[in-house]
């Protein structure tokens, strides 16, 4: 069983519409969940950024994360051709000197005009 | 403001040639992440330095892979008689202080193609 399992999709909307992408972990260490945006070719950017459990909101973008049902979700409002990318979930907190990430595979976005 | 700079963007070696990517942190960043992207998978750590240190080599193959991180210049991430597997991108990552709970600022990656 991989630690952060993630559909990779990949999953086609109409513009306007609204996003739900989902990640599920089996390691209840984790603290801090981060949602990454990467486009063809490119290195992967970061768009949210949340601590332990609950929501966050950044302009048509909401973070959430359910550590009891060790599920995040992000949530894109009003979507745009714009956000056809690629969206990774990660996650750290293990502890130790690194805290690296650990990513899910991605899920494929595309929004059609 | 030159974010995490990587280079080359583009790689070809043949079977058993030596790769080495380059990557210059962030202005004030003195931690580097390596993380290997191979197709249809995630991200996957390979190694943490700070400056003249390699701090977590965890995820690096035991053989053939190497990084350093010196006083001056880049951080290099060697890689040596390099097999098809090798093939991936390879992303660098910087952040000021560490460990990174936060979120780090990704390169754009260099692309390693082994014929």
């Amino acid at each position: 069983q991989k630690e952060v399992e993630q559909d990779p999709g990949p999953l086609s909307v109409p513009e306007g519409a609204i996003v739900s992408l989902n990640c599920t972990y089996s390691n209840s260490a984790f603290q801090y969940f981060m949602w990454y945006r990467q486009y063809s070719r490119k290195g992967p950017e970061l768009l949210m950024y949340t601590y332990s459990s609950g929501n966050k909101e950044d302009g048509r973008f909401t973070a959430q994360v359910d550590k009891s049902s060790k599920y995040i979700s992000l949530f894109i409002r009003d979507s745009q051709p714009s956000d056809s990318a690629t969206y990774l979930c990660a996650m750290s907190g293990m502890g130790g000197a690194t805290n690296k990430l650990i990513f899910g595979t991605g899920t494929l976005l595309a929004v059609q005009p | 403001n030159a974010g995490v700079m990587q280079n080359p963007r583009h790689l070809v070696r043949r079977r058993g040639q030596e790769a080495r990517l380059r990557c210059s942190p962030m202005k004030g960043h003195s931690h580097v992440y390596w993380y290997r992207q191979l197709p249809e998978e995630g991200l996957k750590f390979m190694v943490y330095l700070q400056k003249e240190n390699i701090i977590d080599e965890s995820g690096m193959p035991k053989e053939r892979f190497s990084a350093e991180f010196p006083k001056e210049g880049p951080s290099i991430l060697r890689i040596q008689q390099v097999v098809r597997g090798d093939s991936a991108a390879y992303f660098c990552a910087s952040s000021p202080v560490g460990p990174a709970n936060y979120g780090y600022t990704f390169g754009s990656g260099t692309r390693l193609t082994v014929v």
